[in-house]
C-alpha cells in the first residue's frame, strides 16, 4: 500500500461546481497534513493545511479523520483558475527525518 | 523578499556529463530537499538534509549526489551514472520537524541530449 493515495483524477467540472477531492495516508502516527496546488510546469504552492478541526478558506474547506486515515478537499463555486493538480501532503513524523510525503496528485479542469 | 531561489531554470546537458543545479533559499530553514517529477507523476525524494554538513538519502538518490556547506545551499548533482536524468528538479526547504509547509523553488527543468 502507498503511503498517499489520492482520487486517480482527472476530474472535469463546469464553473461553479461543487467538487471533493479524498486522499488517505498509511501511517496512523502522521501529525501534519497539506494540500498544496501544482499548475502545469510550476512549482507547488500551499493551499491550506489541514486541522484536527477542520478547515475553511474562502470556497475551499478541508477535513481530517484521524480513525478512518482520510484527508478532503472540498471546493464550491469552481472557477477556471481553480484548474491545477492538488497535492495530498502528509508528515509521517517517522524515524527517518522525512518530513514530507507527497500523493500523486489529482488533476482538476474547470470547463467554460 | 524571502523565498528559495533555483538556477538555471532550463538545463541541457550531453549524454555522460555531470552537471550541478543550485538551490539557495534565505528563509532560514534547517531542512532542505531535493525532489524529482517526471511529467504526470508526482514528486520523489531524491535527498534531504536538516543540518549543515549532514544530508540523508531520498527514495531515488541513486546516481545524485549533493553537499549542504551552508545552511542557505543545497546544490544537487546529477551524475552520468543517473540512467534517466531527464526531469523537473524541484528544491524545497522548510523548519525541522514538519510542522510547518515546505515551500519550493520554481524548480530547474533537465533535459539530456
Amino acid at each position: 500500500r502507498k503511503e498517499v493515495e489520492q482520487d486517480p483524477g482527472p476530474f472535469n467540472v463546469p464553473e461553479g461546481a461543487t467538487v471533493a477531492f479524498n486522499c488517505t495516508y498509511s501511517n496512523s502516527a502522521s501529525q501534519s497534513f497539506f494540500w498544496y496546488r501544482q499548475d502545469c510546469r510550476k512549482e507547488p504552492k500551499l493551499l491550506m493545511s489541514v486541522y484536527s478541526s477542520g478547515n475553511e478558506d474562502g470556497r475551499f474547506t478541508a477535513q481530517l479523520n484521524r480513525a478512518s486515515q482520510y484527508i478532503s478537499l472540498l471546493i464550491r463555486d469552481s472557477k477556471l483558475s481553480d484548474s491545477a493538480t492538488y497535492l495530498c501532503v502528509v508528515n509521517p513524523q517517522d524515524n527517518y527525518g522525512q518530513n514530507f510525503v507527497f500523493g500523486p496528485g489529482t488533476r482538476l479542469s474547470v470547463l467554460p | 523578499d524571502g523565498g528559495i531561489t533555483q538556477s538555471p531554470k532550463y538545463l541541457f546537458r550531453k549524454e555522460g556529463q555531470n552537471v550541478t543545479l543550485s538551490c539557495e533559499q534565505n528563509l532560514n530553514h534547517d531542512a532542505m530537499y531535493w525532489y524529482r517529477q517526471d511529467p504526470g507523476q508526482g514528486l520523489r525524494l531524491i535527498y534531504y538534509s536538516q543540518i549543515v554538513n549532514d544530508f540523508q538519502k531520498g527514495d531515488i538518490a541513486e546516481g545524485y549526489s549533493v553537499s549542504r556547506e551552508k545552511k542557505e545551499s543545497f546544490p544537487l548533482t546529477v551524475t552520468s551514472a543517473q540512467k534517466n536524468p531527464t526531469a523537473f528538479y524541484l528544491c524545497a526547504s522548510s523548519t525541522l520537524g514538519g510542522g510547518d509547509e515546505q515551500f519550493f523553488g520554481p524548480g530547474t527543468r533537465l533535459t539530456v541530449l
